[in-house]
């Protein structure tokens, strides 16, 4: 069974520019979570989404930050005008409604770097 | 909110036992989940406890204790391999439950 799968893997861009981080979550899962990671302040959730509907996007650190998840197997994260303060490793991670509180699955990350 | 408290780094040698504190400070408390993650890629599940006492996974045992707000990870037989980083992340009561994450504990692991 493949994992989430997220892309792209890495990328770089210059400040002003637009970002879309891409998700494919496994299938049957019906939640789905865009964390970022820094050294400075770890794993942060920025959105959670269950059965396609966000539910939680209190950590979206601004209006420049949107999700999106059109439908089961496919979701996105775009900054629109990115900033060199975005830069980070962007995790998605998915969850199914039959597994223990505590265990999510999460793709190998975006790293972002905005210069 | 919620906040966790993890030790930045823990150093130990192979075939060694370590273990890692987290204490929580939430309201709402539902589980304690614990991640591994090598040079920052995937986080993976290694355990989880919503019940006090002790869950055994192989080398890998989680503790929890909800009236002192504090659980660990305990690491057996300690392996090269287990050099990475290990999170605590707490879950909250509700239908609609997030993990919130600790900032990871450095584990290095020497010959």
């Amino acid at each position: 069974d493949a994992g989430v799968i997220q892309s792209p893997r890495h990328e770089v861009t210059e400040m002003g520019q637009e970002v879309t981080l891409r998700c494919k979550p496994i299938s049957g899962h019906n939640s789905l979570f865009w964390y970022r990671q820094t050294m400075m302040r770890g794993l942060e959730l920025l959105i959670y989404f269950n059965n396609n509907v966000p539910i939680d996007d209190s950590g979206m650190p601004e209006d420049r930050f949107s999700a999106k998840m059109p439908n089961a197997s496919f979701s996105t994260l775009k900054i629109q005008p990115s900033e060199p303060r975005d830069s980070a490793v962007y995790f998605c991670a998915s969850r199914s409604s039959g597994s223990t509180g505590g265990e999510l699955f999460f793709g190998e990350g975006s790293r972002l770097t905005v210069l | 909110g919620q906040s966790l408290e993890q030790p930045s780094e823990v150093t130990a040698v192979e075939g060694a036992i370590v273990q890692i504190n987290c204490t929580y400070q939430t309201s709402g408390f539902y589980g304690l989940s614990w991640y591994q993650q090598h040079d920052g890629g995937a986080p993976t599940f290694l355990s989880y406890n919503a019940l006090d006492g002790l869950e055994e996974t192989g080398r890998f045992s989680s503790f929890l204790s909800r009236s002192d707000s504090y659980g660990y990870l305990l690491l057996q037989e300690l392996q090269m391999k287990d050099s990475a980083s290990y999170f605590c992340a707490v879950s909250l009561i509700g239908g609609y439950s997030t993990l919130t994450f600790g900032k990871g504990t450095m584990l290095l692991v020497s010959p």
